[in-house]
């Protein structure tokens, strides 16, 4: 089977950086994604990583350690609009995603 | 735009109707999911089409869903005898082969009453 596990919140003031973890246990891994939703809205797709180390896309990066069965998304320099849950998801056959991370940005 | 589309965005229906919803992916996208969104959770995977092929269903997925992808374009999810617990957001989402960015359309959300 495959299971990911979140932070359920995290709070974080604007300008702040903040850093939300994903472990999983999966078999068949294919690589870690992470997505963006806003309530109400649909998950809009972030990144990927494959293979292990930092990508780095604008104010968003990501994370994987392949051995260690984990990765992060680290959101630089918060906006009010980043106010919004993000889902890690495993890829293979199929996609599980997370439970997700409901960050809040306060001003 | 030509995103994922969605048809209905909003479905209220008595426990026992049967309801389908149809997802129009992005055109050139060979490949197209179908997820279940209940509030504060993430999506659950319920099937997947590579083209016209459905590769991989849910195990928890009950004999009562059925999704089909009859040109490999648009899909349609059918929920025969539906209960209570279906009420949930069904999120469709399509991709390229060969990666993993996966792109939702709004969701249709399903209300049993």
């Amino acid at each position: 089977g495959q299971s990911l596990e979140q932070p359920s919140e995290v709070t974080a003031v604007e300008g702040a950086i903040v850093q939300i973890n994903c472990t999983y246990q999966t078999s068949g891994f294919y690589g870690l994604s992470w997505y963006q939703q806003h309530d109400g809205g649909a998950p809009t797709f972030l990144s990927y990583n494959a293979l292990d180390g930092l990508e780095e896309t604008g104010r968003f990066s990501s994370f994987l350690s392949r051995s260690d069965s984990y990765g992060y998304l680290l959101l630089q320099e918060l906006q009010m609009k980043d106010s919004a849950s993000y889902f890690c998801a495993v890829g293979g056959q199929n996609f599980v995603f997370g439970p997700g991370t409901r960050l809040s940005v306060l001003p | 735009d030509t995103g994922v589309s969605q048809d209905p965005r909003h479905k209220i229906t008595k426990r026992g109707q049967n309801v389908t919803f149809r997802c129009d992916p992005i055109s050139e996208h060979n490949r197209l999911y179908w997820y279940r969104q209940t509030l504060g959770q993430g999506p659950e995977f319920l099937t997947y089409f590579q083209n016209e092929a459905q590769l991989e269903k849910s195990r928890l997925l009950s004999d009562r869903f059925s999704a089909e992808r009859p040109k490999g374009s648009f899909s349609t999810l059918e929920i025969q005898r539906t209960e209570q617990g279906d009420s949930a957001m069904y999120l469709c989402a399509s991709s390229l082969a060969r990666t993993y960015e996966q792109y939702f359309g709004p969701g249709t959300r399903l209300t049993v009453t």
